[in-house]
């Protein structure tokens, strides 16, 4: 079976720019959820989405948003880029976010800022 | 604030010997901890869970230990192989139904030399 995917693997944009990271789950995973990893610190938490419903939301400004399609897909999405945007962008999928179902995660998108 | 820390922010231990990671956390709602372990470029491995019903979790070389009055948790490894070197991520899971959050300290890079 395929685990998560993510695309693209890398990418470069500039400060202002939008930009859109797509992820899909593990097949008969419903939950996807998103975080950005910055060098030297632990995944922080963005979105998280169940059944095509927003779960959660971390503490990111509004230029971020996400949403999770009929097949479970999701996308996120950041407006007007800042170089602070700069980071690891993962996309992790589970059966169910109940008990202590881990999460599976894909290898990531690497967002540069220029 | 870091509810879920990792203060050693490196490790290195010899090859055959035991690999002890240690985590701290804060918030008594945690239900479930999850040890993730990472290469670089690639996103995080699920290694080991443990409830916060039980103090210990074997699965092969891998046992998480929980001591929930002192609020810290441990992951052994044993025997140390030199493929562990990796960084290693406590998480907790808190929350209800399919609103749970997971929420990750910072990491420990281990090494082990052959």
């Amino acid at each position: 079976d395929a685990g998560v995917t993510q695309s693209p693997t890398h990418l470069i944009k500039t400060r202002g720019q939008h930009v859109t990271l797509r992820c899909s789950p593990i097949s008969g995973h419903k939950s996807v959820s998103w975080y950005q990893q910055v060098l030297g610190q632990g995944p922080q938490f963005i979105f998280q989405y169940y059944e095509k419903e927003e779960r959660g939301r971390g503490n990111f400004p509004d230029r971020f948003s996400a949403r999770q399609f009929p097949n479970y897909s999701s996308e996120l999405n950041v407006n007007a880029l800042l170089l602070g945007d700069s980071a690891l962008y993962l996309c992790a999928s589970s059966w169910t976010l109940e008990g202590g179902q881990p999460q599976h995660f894909g290898d990531g998108t690497r967002l540069s800022i220029l | 604030d870091q509810q879920v820390k990792q203060n050693s922010p490196s490790l290195s231990v010899q090859e055959g010997r035991i690999s002890i990671l240690n985590c701290d956390y804060t918030n008594s709602m945690f239900d479930y901890f999850l040890w993730y372990k990472k290469y670089p470029a690639e996103g995080p491995t699920f290694l080991i869970s443990i409830s916060s019903i039980k103090d210990k979790n074997e699965d092969g070389r891998f046992t998480v230990f929980l001591n929930k009055s002192a609020k810290h948790l441990s992951l052994h490894i044993v025997p140390s192989q030199p493929g562990d070197s990796a960084v290693y991520f406590c998480a907790a899971k808190y929350g209800a139904g399919n609103n749970r959050k997971l929420i990750w300290g910072l990491g420990t890079s281990l090494a082990v030399n052959p």
